[in-house]
């Protein structure tokens, strides 16, 4: 059964580079079925979709953080890992790392549910 | 951008009650919804896909309707497990998920 798993420092400096990376076992992430995604989520708030990325290397941000953001994969290792820059106060989250699945929708290829995720790692944002 | 609105935020409800959370998106986004249940300290668990599709191993008192803006999780029987918070998320156009309801004891 796939399963994904957060690591990465759980303290960060304002105005720092927020680093995570996400461990795929018991599946390959070069499956063409799926996508990989990051989904953040502040203490005691909602859900926030970050971002997803494809085996290929092709991204898809959420615009109000694309300017901050990026994600990359590394088939060899199955992992795929999140960059946040410039980070302060109001980033501080639990991050989760999650499959997506992919759908066609009009002909076309796209990000569908996620599914598993896992289980989130806690990012504080403070000197 | 695509906005998700939940009602009610909070529901109180006690245990054989059925239960009825509304998602509903600022534009038409067809099916392309899914339900979340999320507990305190757990990762959200995914429940319904395709607006009424019900997930394997999910209980089949869960169930999803709706198309469009419009779409509706219902609990025909709640159970002492299924006190947690409840997200929708459109996947319409990029992502974006709902502020949440939380199912609270009566």
């Amino acid at each position: 059964q796939l399963q994904v798993q957060e690591s990465g420092p759980g303290l960060v400096k304002p105005s720092e580079t927020l680093s995570l990376t996400c461990t795929v076992s018991g599946g390959s992430i070069s499956s063409s079925r799926y996508y990989w995604g990051w989904i953040r989520q502040p203490p005691g708030k909602g859900l926030e979709w970050i971002g997803t990325i494809y085996y290929s290397g092709s991204t898809y941000y959420n615009p109000s953080l694309k300017s901050r953001v990026t994600i990359s994969v590394d088939t060899s290792k199955n992992q795929f890992s999140l960059k946040l820059s410039s980070v302060t106060a109001a980033d501080t989250a639990v991050y989760y790392c999650a499959r997506r699945m992919g759908i066609t929708i009009f002909g076309v290829v796209a990000e569908g549910w996620f599914d598993p995720w896992g289980q989130g790692t806690l990012v504080t944002v403070s000197s | 951008d695509i906005q998700m609105t939940q009602s009610p935020s909070t529901l109180s409800a006690s245990v054989g009650d059925r239960v009825t959370i509304t998602c509903r998106a600022s534009q038409s986004i067809s099916s392309w919804l899914a339900w979340y249940q999320q507990k305190p300290g757990k990762a959200p668990k995914l429940l319904i896909y395709k607006a009424s599709s019900l997930e394997s191993g999910v209980p089949s008192r869960f169930s999803g309707s709706g198309s469009g803006t419009q779409f509706t999780l219902t609990i025909s029987s709640l159970q002492p497990d299924d006190f947690a918070t409840y997200y929708c998320q459109q996947f319409y156009s990029y992502s974006t998920f709902g502020q949440g309801t939380k199912v609270e004891i009566k």
